[in-house]
């Protein structure tokens, strides 16, 4: 069966660090792969999504970014955090189309 | 257009209950609409998704009521338990695309009272 990994689960960093968050998927091969984000209280903020190795395409600009190193690995990076960069970040998976399974997230907090 | 209308934003029903949460949409391209579940701390977990083509969909205690005329779609849950209480989003997408995006609804707090 496929698994989706994410972590860390909690992360505090400080206003200005970089950001490196990764998610891996087993038992599956050539997945679409998503990256959302999800304020308190909120709803889902698609950020990334990527249909193949080294594809990614992005959906709201801003100071994160995206890539895809390997078929199954799909990494979230920053250079420097900002405040606004709190939140709960969720990786997903799917097959080629639906449905979108999603990892446990992590809990980012900038200070 | 491509927005999903979610309400309420929170809904309390007692234990036994009927749980009912719409949505609408504008895009008459989507074709795929799932309903998710998160607890507080986890990521959404899918429950269950219709397609266009039929009307109606039932697995266990959650119902999802589809009208494609109206652009709407709902989640009933029959027998609300206090295991129920989450937040629990709609989204659509169009199927036929390899991208798999899909759009959510802003989520609806459920709390079922014991």
């Amino acid at each position: 069966s496929q698994t989706i990994h994410q972590w860390p689960a909690t992360l505090v960093q400080p206003v200005g660090s970089p950001l490196s968050l990764e998610c891996t998927v087993e038992g599956t091969s050539n997945p679409n792969l998503y990256w959302y984000r999800q304020a308190a209280g909120r709803g889902l903020q698609l950020l990334f999504y990527s249909v193949g190795i080294g594809q990614i395409s992005s959906e709201v600009p801003q100071n994160l970014s995206a890539s895809r190193p390997q078929d199954r690995q799909f990494i979230l990076s920053s250079k420097k955090l900002l405040l606004s960069d709190s939140g709960f970040y969720l990786c997903a998976w799917s097959p080629q189309g639906q449905p979108q399974h999603f990892g446990d997230g992590t809990r980012l907090s900038i200070l | 257009q491509q927005q999903v209308k979610q309400s309420p934003q929170s809904l309390i029903v007692q234990k036994g209950g009927i749980s009912i949460i719409n949505c609408a949409y504008e895009n008459t391209a989507f074709d795929y609409f799932p309903w998710y579940q998160q607890f507080p701390g986890k990521g959404p977990a899918l429950l269950i998704a219709i397609r266009p083509d039929v009307s109606e969909k039932k697995e266990g205690r959650f119902t999802i009521s589809f009208n494609k005329s109206a652009k709407q779609f709902s989640l009933h849950i029959m027998d609300s338990q206090p295991g129920d209480s989450a937040t629990y989003f709609c989204a659509a997408s169009m199927g036929s695309s390899n991208t798999g995006k899909l759009i959510f609804g802003q989520g609806t707090t459920l709390q079922v009272k014991p």
